[in-house]
């Protein structure tokens, strides 16, 4: 089954403890991204990554990380998560061909106290 | 910059009755992808619909429906006799490149009651 998958689906961590979300897509999709949700504020990016070695920062870029080392995986790491960070995050993967919807996966709710 | 404005944050209707989701887009180009995504209480995130520029066609998928109107910058979402599990948040979206990064509105919170 095509699909993105997140792990971990809930964290409960504490300001400062390094964590990594990891996302992986068993589609070969070269485009990835990562988007949080807030309320009011709809989904924003993070950072994308076109292909394997290639990432940039979306609109929200700050205190995030991302690595591309292998075409299927995109991890998430917050290296000193903080309060603000508190929130619901979507991986994304799509092909890079005209004509095709991104495809997201379950999210990954995020509390850091 | 891309801007989506969704202006409806939140909408409660009864069952059987129709209604519009409004989706007001800005972007400065000439190319560009718009989405329809609907987020039920189970939290993913659901693709409903994509259409470029170029495709101006109204389109109807069951009891969905999509009016695009690039003279007003619109992509509206209208559903005809709701039901109690169209319950959800809808997201319209933008993006520049049909794969690319999306930009997203705010929301709109939709409570169909029995």
């Amino acid at each position: 089954e095509a699909q993105v998958t997140q792990n971990p689906r809930y964290l409960i961590t504490v300001t400062g403890k390094k964590l990594t979300v990891t996302c992986s897509q068993n589609m070969n999709h070269e485009y990835m991204s990562w988007y949080r949700q807030d309320p009011g504020l709809g989904l924003r990016q993070i950072y994308y990554s076109m292909n394997v070695e290639v990432t940039d920062k979306g609109d929200v870029p700050e205190g995030y990380k991302v690595s591309r080392k292998e075409k299927r995986n995109f991890p998430l790491i917050l290296e000193s998560p903080s309060p603000n960070q508190t929130s619901l995050y979507f991986c994304a993967s799509s092909p890079r061909t005209s004509g095709r919807e991104q495809y997201f996966g379950p999210g990954t709710r995020l509390t850091v106290t | 910059a891309q801007k989506v404005t969704q202006a409806q944050t939140e909408i409660s209707v009864v069952e059987k009755e129709d209604v519009t989701l409004d989706c007001v887009y800005e972007t400065r180009d000439t190319t560009y992808y718009l989405f329809w995504y609907k987020q039920p209480p189970s939290g993913e995130l659901v693709f409903l619909i994509r259409r470029n520029s170029f495709d101006e066609q109204n389109e109807i998928s069951g009891r969905y429906s999509w009016n695009f109107q690039k003279s007003t910058s619109s992509f509206n979402f209208t559903i005809t006799a709701s039901q109690v599990v169209d319950s959800a948040v809808y997201f319209c979206a933008l993006s520049l490149e049909s794969y690319g990064k999306l930009t997203f509105g705010q929301g709109t919170i939709l409570t169909v009651h029995p």
